[in-house]
This record gives C-alpha cells, sequence and structure tokens, in this order.
C-alpha cells in the first residue's frame, strides 16, 4: 500500500463549528505533514510530527489543532475558523524526516468555511 | 526567508518537443529538491527528486540541479497533452524541515 489517504474529500463548516479532518498513510513512514493550499498558491507548511511528536509548528493559529493518536493516522481538528482559512488541506508522508526523504501527498480535504 | 522562484506561465510546448521547466532557490545550505506535478483541483505528485549536482533521468523526465549557480531545471522529453498541469518545485534547507515550494509553473502542451 502506497497511498495516503484523507476524509472527507469535502467539508462545508459554518465559522461556530468543531470538525476534525482525518490522514492515514500505512507506508511504515515516520513523518508526517499538514499543508494548506489556497487556490492557485503553492502549499504552505503548517505542522510536521516525526515519531507521532510534534516537530514543527509554523505559527498556524491555534484555531488549528493537530494531533497524531498513532505512526499511521494524523488528524487536524478545526474550531471557530473564518472564511479566510478555506483551502485545500493537504496531508503528506515521509520514511523519515530529514531533508532526504521524499514526501508523498494525500488527495486532500478541500474546505470551505460560511 | 527560503525562496524558490519559478516563472509563473503559462508555457505553452507542442506535443512532441521537450518541455524545460526552470527553478531557482535562495537558501545555498539547501540540500534536497523535488519537482510535483498538479493536475487542476488535484494534490501534488511527486514526480523526481535530486540531491547531487547533474543531471538525474527517469522515463521521459530529467532533473537537473546546479548547486554553485542555485538552480534547478526539469526536462520533459516527447511532450503529451497529459502532461499540461502545474509543476511545483520545491525544496528542504539543510538539516529537517518541510517543503517549500515554489509557485509553480503552468504548462500547456498543445496538440
Amino acid at each position: 500500500d502506497t497511498e495516503v489517504t484523507q476524509t472527507p474529500k469535502h467539508l462545508v463548516m459554518g465559522m461556530t463549528n468543531k470538525k476534525s479532518l482525518k490522514c492515514e498513510q500505512h507506508m511504515g513512514h515516520r513523518a508526517m505533514y499538514w499543508y494548506k493550499q489556497k487556490a492557485k498558491k503553492p502549499p504552505e507548511l503548517m505542522f510536521v510530527y516525526s515519531y507521532e511528536k510534534l516537530s514543527i509548528n509554523e505559527s498556524v493559529p491555534s484555531r488549528f489543532s493537530p494531533e497524531c493518536p498513532n505512526s499511521s493516522l494524523l488528524n487536524l481538528h478545526l474550531h471557530a475558523l473564518q472564511p479566510e482559512d478555506s483551502a485545500l488541506y493537504l496531508c503528506a508522508s515521509s520514511q523519515d524526516w530529514d531533508s532526504y526523504n521524499e514526501q508523498f501527498f494525500g488527495p486532500g480535504t478541500r474546505l470551505t468555511v460560511l | 526567508q527560503k525562496e524558490v522562484e519559478q516563472n509563473s506561465g503559462p508555457l505553452s510546448v507542442p506535443e512532441g518537443a521537450i518541455a524545460s521547466l526552470n527553478c531557482t532557490y535562495s537558501d545555498r545550505g539547501s540540500q534536497s529538491f523535488f519537482w510535483y506535478r498538479q493536475y487542476s483541483g488535484k494534490s501534488p505528485e511527486l514526480i523526481m527528486s535530486i540531491y547531487s549536482n547533474g543531471d538525474k533521468e527517469d522515463g521521459r523526465f530529467t532533473a537537473q540541479l546546479n548547486k554553485a549557480s542555485q538552480y534547478v531545471s526539469l526536462l520533459i522529453r516527447d511532450s503529451q497533452p497529459s502532461d499540461s498541469a502545474t509543476y511545483l518545485c520545491a525544496v528542504i534547507g539543510g538539516g529537517a524541515d518541510g517543503l517549500t515550494f515554489g509557485k509553480g509553473t503552468h504548462l500547456i502542451i498543445q496538440p
């Protein structure tokens, strides 16, 4: 299995809602990532988990809360989002967390905040 | 501040010709370089990685790296209409980090 899966594919939420995005990989990778991609822009790094520990938080607002329950799963909990948070949220994984590991992306969750 | 620069295009190439995509980066300590292809509405797909100076070939794709000039390129031989997409250059600096992407080059292969 060489896939990164993400659920849901699409999500529409109000500014007062709480929702979660899920990401799963079964490649035995030890590093997992969340990226955010706005329309016609490149992906931007949000968080890095290495061996289930948060290693990088790129100054992301606290309304985004990552969680890594185990080595195969990565969640992104959303609360009190703003309309400008609407974007494609991409999960990626790599064998390990160093410069030489290729990152593979899941299909993404397209989030719309009303 | 790490920067990765790409010409946004669109770059229009006739079918069967060679498409040449270029990328420069600002962090001289960068160690790893990647090319991703992204179709409209889809996620990025890794097509090439390169870590040392020179050329790396994989099928119709050749990545070229020149660390002295801080320059990475991707050549696509025998271009096909299915190659039409946005090509993202991505870099990882020294040590552990996430990917820093360029803005991408929109490639159009004309039948």
